[in-house]
């Protein structure tokens, strides 16, 4: 059984364009989370969602940022019009019930 | 506010010592979960210990879970130059997201 999957692993972007992050849950499991991460900082949560449905957006930027998971493929993170500020590592879990979560690589985001 | 506070922020030892790191939080919990990060990498998970549970192990990790004072402590014993990494806790409440902490930065040397 594959891990979860991220890619890409490293994307740079300059500022004003648009970042495209996927990730693709252990099989089986139906709950993704995404997070992000500072340099010398935790995680921070940002979205959890489930097959179709974004269940806590709580930790998503009101602007700019967007996440699906849609009923095939991976979850996919979205983040328009990128600014330096966003450059950390972004991180996707999976969970088959919602509890114990798998995480994957990360993405490392760099906007010059 | 942030939920997990890990302490110390960084611990050096030799190979063969133990490493203790504290972890506390603010509100009640369903579990706590401690991971590993090597530098630049992802997180891999520990171990989990359930609110009602006080002491796990798991190899030579000890976790315990103290709920009335709201900390966890993680034991990694005999440690190894390979033990070195970012140690983090995180909890979880209604199992949704994880609430992490800053993280414990451990140095193992040989």
């Amino acid at each position: 059984n594959a891990g979860v999957m991220q890619n890409p692993r490293h994307l740079v972007r300059r500022r004003g364009q648009e970042a495209r992050l996927r990730c693709s849950p252990m099989k089986g499991h139906s709950h993704v989370y995404w997070y992000r991460q500072l340099p010398e900082e935790g995680l921070k949560f940002m979205v959890y969602l489930q097959k179709e449905n974004i269940i806590d957006e709580s930790g998503m930027p009101k602007e700019r940022f967007s996440a699906e998971f849609p009923k095939e493929g991976p979850s996919i993170l979205r983040i328009q019009q990128v600014v330096r500020g966003d450059s950390a590592a972004y991180f996707c879990a999976s969970s088959p019930k919602g509890n114990e979560q798998y995480f994957g690589p990360g993405t490392r985001l760099t906007v010059t | 506010s942030q939920q997990g506070e890990e302490d110390p922020q960084a611990l050096s030892i030799q190979e063969g010592e133990n490493a203790t790191m504290n972890c506390s939080y603010k509100t009640s919990i369903n579990n706590l979960q401690w991971y590993r990060q090597n530098s630049g990498r992802g997180l891999v998970h520990l171990i989990l210990i359930r609110s009602n549970e006080r002491e796990k192990h798991s190899g030579r990790l000890r976790v315990t879970l103290d709920t009335s004072k709201k900390s966890s402590s993680l034991l990694i014993t005999a440690s190894r130059a390979a033990d070195t990494a970012s140690y983090f806790c995180a909890t979880s409440i209604a199992g949704t997201a994880l609430i992490f902490g800053k993280g414990t930065t451990l140095s193992v040397s040989s």
